[in-house]
């Protein structure tokens, strides 16, 4: 049983177009964020969630969304996608103690 | 926002050596976190320590916290191949907001 899932691990696709990456955890976490990963493994937090409510929302850009339908899912959505969000996207589950990462998601836009 | 900063940046050591990193923050904790990430792998979580610890021990690691310098270090000792990763500190501020700030992360190299 994988605790963190993310699905696609990996996704080519072109500039404009819009994206989604999934992300389920299974081990009844409260907290569910998402990170990017750059070329530098600099780890960017991007959103965090806590019982389907968003707590952070740093500063991206407004074409990246992300939607939880319940407690257990946290799905990332990306508009007009830009050749800059190539990365490594993580999701990441949390109940206090240390977060759970998936395997991640590597995004390439041509 | 980066929150730590891992030192060095990378090491290379030979396998049965002791490693350490170093780790710096900038505001307030509740708790810092160290993970491992595997080369085209997620994150894993290895040891918290928290606000008003000051070591902590699991198998071969041991990381101290000194709040006063708002730094920590990670010790893994007799170093083995499969060690070979980087390594983030992470924090957890004192607001309480669940945010996981990562620092930059120190690239480890085991050598046979």
């Amino acid at each position: 049983d994988t605790a963190v899932s993310q699905t696609p691990k990996y996704l080519v696709t072109q500039m404009g177009n819009d994206k989604s990456i999934k992300c389920e955890q299974n081990l009844g976490h409260d907290t569910m964020y998402w990170y990017k990963q750059d070329s530098k493994k600099f780890l960017k937090i991007m959103f965090s969630y806590n019982n389907k409510e968003l707590i952070i929302n740093e500063t991206v850009p407004n074409r990246f969304s992300p939607k939880s339908p319940d407690k257990a899912h946290l799905n990332l959505h990306i508009n007009s996608l830009e050749l800059g969000d190539s990365a490594v996207y993580f999701c990441a589950s949390s109940h206090g103690s240390g977060a759970f990462f998936g395997q991640g998601t590597r995004l390439t836009v041509v | 926002s980066q929150q730590g900063e891992e030192d060095p940046q990378a090491l290379s050591i030979q396998e049965g050596e002791n490693a350490t990193m170093n780790c710096s923050y900038k505001t307030s904790i509740n708790n810092l976190q160290w993970y491992r990430q595997n080369s085209g792998r997620g994150l894993v979580h290895l040891i918290l320590i928290r606000s008003n610890e000051r070591e902590k021990h699991s198998g071969r690691l041991r990381v101290t916290l000194d709040t006063s310098k708002k730094s920590s270090s990670l010790l893994i000792t007799a170093s083995r191949a499969a060690d070979t990763a980087s390594y983030f500190c992470a924090t957890v501020s004192m607001n309480r907001d669940d945010k996981i700030i990562f620092g930059k992360g120190t690239r480890l190299h085991i050598l046979p």
